[in-house]
């Protein structure tokens, strides 16, 4: 079974510090995804970085990159300069590569940026 | 990018009736997916909906309690029958994006109270 882990409920940075979220998975596929999605409190959904498990380079979208360490099981977003609208719940989630369609999502990290 | 839109927003509703909620896609897609998120909680995928077949029930998710319809490549509708106050959650509409597997548009949710 695919599960993915994120153990911090909630987590707080000042406006232009840098902050991790971190999350672990465990899947037996060998080729699988790896998304950090994010939910403002007006609740929409939005992709906020998609990692392949087959690329060894971590994937960065301007200001989020993430720390991909395979053989841990390890998929931990960073987010520099964070601003005010970064505030939301953030949620690591796990698709194989022989796509069902099924999004396995962790827990959710809430993190409040602080001016 | 797909742009999905929900009905109702929200409704309050009274135990043992049901509820339809609607989802349209601005574009034809292959697979729609249905999430429950209760208060608080993570997302936990309700079923997969393909145009033309029947709708595809996760574990502890029955046809009878959650009929879906999908009868064109546009649109979708989640009818959740028999409401009790466990019901209550944020439902949400997805759509795969078919270039980037295991992507997916997430509608902007419908919730719902049962009293």
């Amino acid at each position: 079974a695919q599960t993915v882990t994120q153990s911090q409920p909630e987590m707080s940075v000042q406006e232009a510090e840098t902050v991790t979220l971190s999350c672990t998975y465990d899947t037996s596929e060998n080729n699988y995804y790896l998304f950090w999605y994010k939910q403002p409190p007006s609740r929409q959904m939005i992709l906020v970085i998609r990692q392949e498990a087959y690329k060894q380079q971590n994937a960065t979208e301007n200001r989020f990159s993430v720390n991909f360490q395979k053989a841990a099981k390890s998929f931990s977003l960073k987010i520099s300069d964070s601003q005010l609208g970064d505030t939301a719940m953030y949620f690591c989630a796990l698709s194989g590569a022989w796509y069902t369609g099924k999004l396995i999502f962790g827990q959710g990290t809430t993190l409040q940026v602080k001016p | 990018s797909a742009v999905i839109s929900q009905k109702p927003s929200r409704d309050i509703c009274q135990r043992g009736t049901s509820l339809t909620i609607q989802c349209q896609v601005d574009s034809q897609v292959t697979m729609m997916f249905w999430y429950r998120q209760q208060p608080g909680q993570s997302l936990t995928l309700i079923a997969t909906a393909n145009q033309g077949s029947e709708a595809t029930y996760e574990s502890g998710f029955v046809i009878d309690k959650f009929p879906i319809s999908r009868p064109n490549l546009t649109f979708s509708t989640l009818t959740v029958s028999n409401m009790s106050p466990e019901d209550s959650s944020i439902y949400l509409c997805s759509v795969e994006r078919e270039d980037r597997v295991g992507e997916q548009y997430f509608g902007p949710g419908t919730r719902l109270t049962v009293t």
